[in-house]
């Protein structure tokens, strides 16, 4: 049983283009959402966090859908910087819950 | 800006060997976190702490790990009799306090390598 599940990818977009990623989590008690990334051999790192109503950051941009258990991140104008592994994540009441991730490798 | 700190960045033990991986969350964080990451895996939860106790730990904690906070600042991972299979990537990580949205910030990791 998969708890937060993502398609590994890579995924390849040259400079400037737009590129999605999705994620499924199974526990519906779960409390927030967040989105992390990773660079190669790093710790995570907070890129947002993921609410109901949406939320926008920048070129990134999160959706929530808690009927669907469905969680989204857009990202716009992609740059070279933004080559990593996306991780989705899920909270409880104190711990996180996290995706294998998504690469994503921005080319010139 | 303050982070969290881990020493040392790359561990190599013997089997059956102890190890103690250390770790100083942001100063005034309340929650103290570690994960590990085995190589090409996902991060994976294995302990919380809060207020010098084990709030939540995973199926993966077993006895041969514990966790303590031996002064006001450090807190460290100790596992006693290491096996191959923990070779990963192991991230302290700290939170402030209360809500759920609090974000969890992580160390940048100890590479532990067992032969």
């Amino acid at each position: 049983r998969k708890e937060v599940e993502q398609d590994p990818g890579p995924f390849n977009v040259p400079e400037g283009a737009t590129v999605a990623f999705n994620c499924t989590y199974s526990n519906s008690a779960s409390q927030s959402f967040f989105w992390y990334r990773q660079d190669c051999r790093k710790e995570p790192k907070l890129l947002m966090s993921v609410y109901s109503s949406g939320n926008e950051d920048g070129r990134f941009t999160a959706q929530l859908n808690r009927a669907s258990q469905y969680i989204s991140l857009l990202i716009r104008d992609s740059k070279l910087s933004d080559s990593a592994t996306y991780l989705c994540v899920v909270k409880g009441y104190s711990t996180l819950t996290f995706g294998k991730g998504t690469m994503l490798l921005v080319s010139p | 800006e303050p982070e969290v700190t881990q020493t040392p960045s790359h561990q190599v033990t013997q089997m059956g060997q102890e190890v103690i991986l250390r770790c100083v969350p942001i100063s005034n964080h309340l929650y103290f976190y570690w994960y590990r990451q085995i190589l090409g895996q996902k991060v994976e939860f294995l302990v919380s702490f809060y207020n010098n106790e084990i709030s939540e730990k995973s199926e993966i904690f077993d006895d041969q790990f514990s966790v303590e906070r031996p002064d006001g600042s450090n807190f460290t991972l100790k596992i006693r009799s290491t096996k191959l299979e923990d070779s990963a990537m192991y991230f302290c990580a700290s939170r402030v306090a209360g809500g759920y949205t609090d974000t969890q910030y992580f160390g940048p990791g100890t590479r532990l390598t067992v032969l």
